[in-house]
């Protein structure tokens, strides 16, 4: 089994939609989750993330961790065009080699105007 | 400048040939690493300097050999590769190795390598 599965898509949505993007995963000592966005021909940057199990907010976007699943989700609400990219979820234990992130292989997503 | 630049963007070599990639940073950080990207593939992590001394090598094959002569500069240097290292290879900094949430990696744009 992976440490990390993530859907790779594509997902294609309509401008407006909320879209629900899911990694899980096996190991239970991570303790950070993370998502990057990656648009074509750039890097991932990091756009939000969790420690522990729990909820964040900003602005369009959402974050949960549910640790008793091992899954963990992003929400867009009122997706947009420029919402179209790669979204990759990482992982961090809090252990020793803490600059370790772990990937899913990423999630490709097309809002359609 | 600011950021991460990484050259050259693109960059097709053959398996006999000896190549180098570049990582700049603008950001005062004190951790660099590679990562390589292929598809359908997560992100691996290759190497990790903190302050300069190598912390991380993730077995990777001696036909990839990074450098890194000062903390805003790195370097992959390449020989004899094979064609399955046709990737995408991202450079990453963060303000120090910790990588914790809160002092982000932050990645340059890739090069895109294909070995003939």
């Amino acid at each position: 089994q992976k440490e990390v599965e993530q859907d790779p898509g594509p997902l294609s949505v309509p401008e407006g939609a909320i879209v629900s993007l899911n990694c899980t995963y096996s190991n239970s000592a991570f303790q950070y989750f993370m998502w990057y966005r990656q648009y074509s021909r750039k890097g991932p940057e990091l756009l939000m993330y969790t420690y522990s199990s729990g909820n964040k907010e900003d602005g369009r976007f959402t974050a949960q961790v549910d640790k008793s699943s091992k899954y963990i989700s992003l929400f867009i609400r009122d997706s947009q065009p420029s919402d179209s990219a790669t979204y990759l979820c990482a992982m961090m234990d809090s252990g020793g080699s803490n600059y370790k992130l772990t990937f899913g292989k990423g999630t490709l997503l097309t809002v359609n105007p | 400048e600011t950021g991460v630049t990484q050259t050259p963007r693109h960059l097709v070599m053959g398996m006999t040939n000896k190549k180098s990639l570049k990582c700049e940073q603008h950001l005062g950080h004190n951790a660099m690493y590679w990562y390589k990207q292929s598809a359908k593939k997560p992100l691996e992590l290759m190497f990790v300097y903190n302050f300069k001394e190598q912390t991380e090598n993730n077995s990777v094959p001696s036909r990839f050999s990074p450098e890194c002569p000062n903390s805003s500069h790195l370097f992959l240097h390449l020989h004899t590769l094979q064609p399955e290292d046709s990737a995408l290879y991202l450079c990453a900094s963060s303000l120090n190795g910790a990588g914790f949430p809160n002092q982000p990696q932050h990645f340059g744009d890739g090069t895109r390598l294909s070995i003939l």
